[in-house]
């Protein structure tokens, strides 16, 4: 079965461009998950969908982050305007479901770089 | 809120040999999941191991086993027979055993520790 797929897999723009990042999930994954890794740091989770319903979007910047699952499969996060700290890999997950006995399987994010 | 620490940033160990990964975690929740994953430089986030909180007996894959101690909020990961296909960093990561959505769906994980294997 093919695994979550994303694209760009990197990305160079200067502060205050826009960009955007697209994931497709594993097919039949009801659960798709958007994380940012900085640099020497673990994943952080920035929003959460279920199908495409948000379940949790509290550490998202919403000031300049956004993110929408069309027909709940495909996603994607857009960042306008970036900044300097936004400079990180972007990961996307999904799983069959929420509960926590589902793995949650990740695509080979997206390295973004802001200069 | 749930915290996981990985105290050690860099590890090393010779091929074949063992190491261990240190981890531990604050929560005060009683039940939930623990894993262990492993990021190479492709970047891909691989699942190693996975331990449940409920379970009392250590889980093991193959060359992978967890050292697990509820009380002291410890979770160990033990590489056996290293080999050079190990080298990576290896993350721990939380999750709730919560049913449903929220933020009991999300994994919260630690800051990593980077493993080197030498031939």
């Amino acid at each position: 079965e093919a695994g979550v797929a994303q694209s760009p897999r990197y990305k160079i723009i200067e502060k205050r461009q826009s960009v955007a990042f697209w994931c497709n999930p594993i097919s039949g994954h009801a659960t798709l998950y958007w994380y940012q890794q900085i640099l020497g740091q673990g994943p952080k989770l920035l929003i959460q969908f279920q199908n495409n319903g948000v379940v949790d979007d509290s550490q998202l910047p919403k000031d300049r982050f956004s993110a929408e699952r069309l027909k709940g499969v495909d996603s994607t996060l857009k960042i306008q305007p970036a900044k300097l700290e936004d400079s990180a890999v972007y990961l996307c997950a999904s799983s069959p479901g929420v509960a926590p006995s589902y793995e949650q399987y990740f695509g080979p994010g997206t390295r973004l770089t802001v200069t | 809120a749930q915290t996981v620490t990985q105290s050690q940033p860099e590890m090393s160990v010779q091929e074949a040999e063992t190491v261990t990964l240190s981890c531990t975690y604050d929560t005060s929740e009683s039940d939930y999941y623990l894993f262990w994953y492993k990021q190479p430089p492709s970047r891909q986030m691989i699942l190693v191991i996975r331990q449940e909180a409920y379970k009392q007996q250590n889980a093991t894959e193959n060359r992978f086993s967890v050292n697990f101690q509820k009380a002291a909020k410890s979770f160990s990961l033990k590489i056996s027979d290293s080999q050079l296909g190990d080298a990576a960093m290896y993350f721990c990561a939380y999750r709730s055993r919560g049913l449903y959505g929220g933020s009991q769906g999300n994994l919260i994980f630690g800051k990593g520790t980077k493993l080197s294997v030498k031939p």
